[in-house]
């Protein structure tokens, strides 16, 4: 069963905004990670996070992980309208003795110029 | 990081016919995986392949119908039997073996339609 719950389901905003994703899980976990995808091809990984860290920034991005509240959240700063996609969080898993992600339902992010 | 390819892109086949989808990665990986994603929804995981060993797929998801092949450590098949238009979806394989771990390489997607 899918594990993250990502609101908003879709956004869209004006270029040169900030765009905020949140993502929330329900069992604990290692780590958490975000993915974006563009129309429907292959997911590209942009950022993880540790069940130890609450913020990481990369570029433009910046998480956060509250690992109390189960929840994470994804800002996108000066959003571009090469940012229109859609972002997905991971949370890893274990079935079965393997290593696994469990995504969540993602947010469908368009950025309008 | 692994670059992945897929083959075919995409295809329409007719309900009842088998497709085999590829997946090569470019360099040798321990662990790859195989996901769904159907029309507007999340990636939901089928199986993952482990070189040398018979896959492991999730709840909901059989051998029957989701075959995989697993021959070497660069490559994996995945194959769709007896298809119909439910199984209409983005196949997407992915790897591990990147400098983070736990992070997954995801290949372009095979968007099937049966008809």
């Amino acid at each position: 069963s899918q594990q993250g719950e990502e609101d908003p389901q879709a956004l869209s905003i004006q270029e040169g905004e900030n765009a905020t994703m949140n993502c929330s899980y329900k069992t604990s976990i290692n780590n958490l990670q975000w993915y974006r995808q563009n129309s429907g091809r292959g997911l590209v990984h942009l950022i993880l996070i540790r069940s130890n860290e609450r913020e990481k920034h990369s570029g433009r991005l910046r998480v956060t992980l509250d690992t109390s509240k189960k929840s994470s959240s994804l800002l996108i700063t000066a959003s571009r309208a090469a940012d229109t996609a859609s972002y997905f969080c991971a949370t890893d898993a274990r079935s079965q003795g393997a290593q696994k992600l469990v995504f969540g339902q993602g947010t469908r992010l368009t950025i309008n110029p | 990081s692994a670059v992945i390819s897929q083959k075919p892109s995409r295809d329409i086949c007719q309900r009842g016919t088998s497709l085999t989808i590829q997946c090569q990665v470019d360099s040798q990986v321990t662990m790859m995986f195989w996901y769904r994603q159907q029309p507007g929804q999340s990636l939901t995981l089928i199986a993952t392949a482990n070189q040398g060993s018979e896959a492991t797929y999730e709840s909901g998801f059989v051998i029957d119908k989701f075959p995989i092949s697993r021959p070497n450590l660069t490559f994996s098949t995945l194959t769709v039997s007896n298809m119909s238009p439910e199984d209409s979806s983005i196949y997407l394989c992915s790897s591990t073996g990147g400098k983070i771990q736990e992070t997954q390489y995801f290949g372009p997607g095979t968007r099937l339609l049966v008809l």
